[in-house]
């Protein structure tokens, strides 16, 4: 079955540690994405990326990185710059960027802090 | 300008009745507008989506209703049902390459039996 894949489901980061998310999707859809859910907030775009090797900075993309090597893999670091990273964090895909395409979403990582 | 505005945050009805989620937007170049349903520990799915040229769009029990001129856009679900229960989120996108999603903040919905 096509899908988006999101892994580990659960995640704890120490203080001053980077984190990385993996997101891989089996869809071949061009566009990736990565959004931060917290409570009361909606979902925040941090990443998104039309192709690979390209990306661009969203709303929120401070303390932050990614990467695009592969069409299938989008994978976002949680750098110690990101003061307050707990929340859940959702990885999207989609055939292309805008032009109305829906975005097809994983079951997200919930990332704590310990 | 770039915000969707949803509302109420939270919402609780009765089995049977009919929730009506509301959205606002200010950018007049959105084209496209999903709503997406997302149940606890789950990511969310697309449930229905409109275009500006059409004023209503139906499936199964979800309906979009679109009024262009006051940029507002709204859910409503029919003969809800407990397993209707979950948030839903409303979005909207120009026709420009390069843009995303923006998403409103999200309602959470209890239908109770």
């Amino acid at each position: 079955d096509g899908g988006i894949t999101q892994s580990p489901k659960y995640l704890f980061r120490k203080e001053g540690q980077n984190v990385t998310l993996s997101c891989e999707q089996n869809l071949n859809h061009d566009a990736m994405y990565w959004y931060r859910q917290d409570p009361g907030q909606g979902l925040r775009l941090i990443y998104y990326s039309q192709i690979v090797n390209d990306f661009q900075k969203g709303d929120i993309a401070e303390g932050y990185s990614v990467s695009r090597e592969k069409k299938e893999s989008f994978p976002l670091t949680v750098t110690s710059a990101q003061k307050n990273p707990t929340a859940f964090y959702l990885c999207a895909s989609s055939i292309g960027q805008g032009a109305r395409q829906p975005q097809h979403f994983g079951d997200g990582t919930r990332l704590s802090i310990l | 300008q770039q915000q969707v505005k949803q509302s109420p945050q939270s919402l609780i009805v009765q089995k049977g009745g009919i929730p009506i989620i509301n959205c606002a937007y200010e950018n007049t170049a959105f084209d496209y507008f999903p709503w997406y349903q997302q149940f606890p520990g789950k990511g969310p799915a697309l449930l229905i989506a409109i275009r500006p040229d059409v004023s209503e769009k139906k499936e199964g029990r979800f309906t979009i209703s679109f009024n262009k001129s006051a940029k507002q856009f709204s859910l409503h679900i029919m003969d809800s049902q407990p397993g209707d229960s979950a948030t839903y989120f409303c979005a909207a996108s120009t026709n420009q390459a390069g843009t995303a999603l923006i998403f409103g903040k999200g309602t959470t919905l209890s239908v109770s039996s």
